[in-house]
């Protein structure tokens, strides 16, 4: 079963606009990361936060973890076409990282 | 140039035959991985290695096989018992110390 799932399902801004995705999980995790996904291509990893870590930024991302919650959300802001993509969250240790169910972001030029 | 490769792009077979997709790395990562994923959704574990001669089955392992005699490579086989081979397969690698995971390019196999 996936860990993490991810709200919304789907995302359609226009180009210059935030767009903003939620991940929420089960267990408790010493890390969560933040992969993107071009249409028939692979992962690309965006940015990881430790349990520890209530906040981390890079670049246009900005990335927040509240742990009580189980929850963490990825913010794109200044978004430009070439941000279309899905977007996952992924938990898990060294061994197994479990991936989310993704949003899907459409950014309209 | 570093990275992980996968071939071919696309794969089609009959029902009833195996195939096999290749992943290669030249990252020299310890751990390599492989996922499926149908249309859209998330990825889904299939099994996993750490080190050379040694693998776990993943969530889904069920109609499948791997080897991992070499570092390098890490090339899975679907097989005849698995019911609905059809799906993007996409192979990932990663270093002993680090969460990260490198990703291929992936391999669409679409069995008729």
């Amino acid at each position: 079963s996936q860990q993490g799932e991810e709200d919304p399902q789907a995302l359609s801004i226009q180009e210059g606009e935030n767009a903003t995705m939620n991940c929420s999980y089960k267990t408790s995790i010493n890390n969560l990361q933040w992969y993107r996904q071009n249409s028939g291509r692979g992962l690309v990893h965006l940015i990881l936060i430790r349990s520890n870590e209530r906040e981390k930024h890079s670049g246009r991302l900005r990335v927040t973890l509240d742990t009580s919650k189980k929850s963490s959300s990825l913010l794109i802001t200044a978004s430009r076409a070439a941000d279309t993509a899905s977007y996952f969250c992924a938990t898990g240790g060294y061994q197994k990282v479990t991936f989310g169910t993704g949003t899907k972001l459409q950014v309209i030029p | 140039d570093g990275g992980i490769t996968q071939s071919p792009k696309y794969l089609f077979r009959k029902e009833g035959q195996n195939v096999t997709l290749s992943c290669e790395q030249n990252l020299n990562h310890d751990a390599m991985y492989w996922y499926r994923q149908d249309p859209g959704q998330g990825l889904r574990l299939i099994y996993y290695s750490q080190i050379v001669n040694d693998f776990q089955k993943g969530d889904i392992a069920e109609g499948y096989s791997v080897s991992r005699e070499k570092k390098e490579s890490f090339p899975l086989t679907v097989t005849s018992a698995q019911k609905n081979p059809t799906a993007f397969y996409l192979c990932a690698s990663r270093n002993w110390d680090s969460s990260e995971q490198y990703f291929g390019p992936g391999t669409r196999l679409t069995v008729t």
